[in-house]
């Protein structure tokens, strides 16, 4: 039932873009994204409700596709901060039910 | 802008001791989570409340329990303590109100059993 994520780990030099999926067998109300570098915090990215929406701010965007149970975090020219765990997070229901199942994770490293 | 925050950050017990995490969550948001983080794992569901009622259960030990006071912050219990239960424990909160806001975490304990 945990969300699966691929890859599980990639490099890139700094400046190129990456796709990191998360996919869920469960019918999904929202999806989150979280970064979360080394023994601190998972750091909040953006949320995606069903619908099909697309999401963005600076150079980190985010799709869901209610469908398919599937979203995608594109990262385009990549900075050096990037580098950490990317978590996709499902959950299958709103309010106070509702609880964060986070996915496997995918462990991005950005050089030089 | 205030944060959750979390006490102690670091803590050492043996096998057997107790230990209790605490947790304040960000003023107004209405929801606490607790989440174990075991190394190179992924964050595990715990528990959590809502306006201080438990609201779900993850795979929380029977060793373990928690609670919310009348102030919502929160507290972790965990007794007879193993090895296996050395992990970064987390505390988040979230206004359940916000469906476009992510749950914000604290910096975490870092439990280590010896």
């Amino acid at each position: 039932q945990q969300p699966v994520q691929s890859p599980q780990a990639v490099i890139l030099r700094e400046g190129e873009d990456a796709v990191i999926n998360c996919s869920s067998s469960k019918a999904l109300y929202s999806v989150h994204w979280y970064r979360q570098k080394h023994g601190e915090a998972p750091v909040f990215l953006m949320i995606l409700l069903k619908g099909g929406e697309q999401k963005g701010h600076d150079k980190i965007s985010a799709s869901f596709n209610e469908k398919k149970q599937q979203s995608s975090l594109y990262l385009t020219a990549s900075q050096l901060s990037y580098s950490g765990t990317y978590f996709c997070g499902t959950e299958r229901e709103t309010g106070t039910a509702s609880k964060l199942t986070f996915g496997t994770g995918t462990r991005l490293q950005v050089t030089l | 802008a205030a944060g959750v925050i979390q006490s102690p950050r670091h803590l050492i017990k043996e096998k057997r001791e107790t230990a209790t995490l605490k947790c304040y969550p960000i003023p107004r948001h209405d929801t606490v989570y607790w989440y174990q983080q075991g190394p190179g794992q992924d964050p595990q569901f715990l528990i959590s409340f809502y306006e201080k009622m438990q609201s779900d259960k993850g795979s929380i030990p029977d060793r373990f329990s928690a609670q919310q006071f009348s102030d919502y912050h929160s507290e972790l219990n965990m007794s007879s303590l193993e090895l296996g239960d050395s992990a970064l424990y987390f505390c988040a909160s979230r206004s359940t109100g916000g469906d476009l806001y992510g749950y914000t975490f604290g910096s975490g304990t870092r439990l280590t059993v010896v």
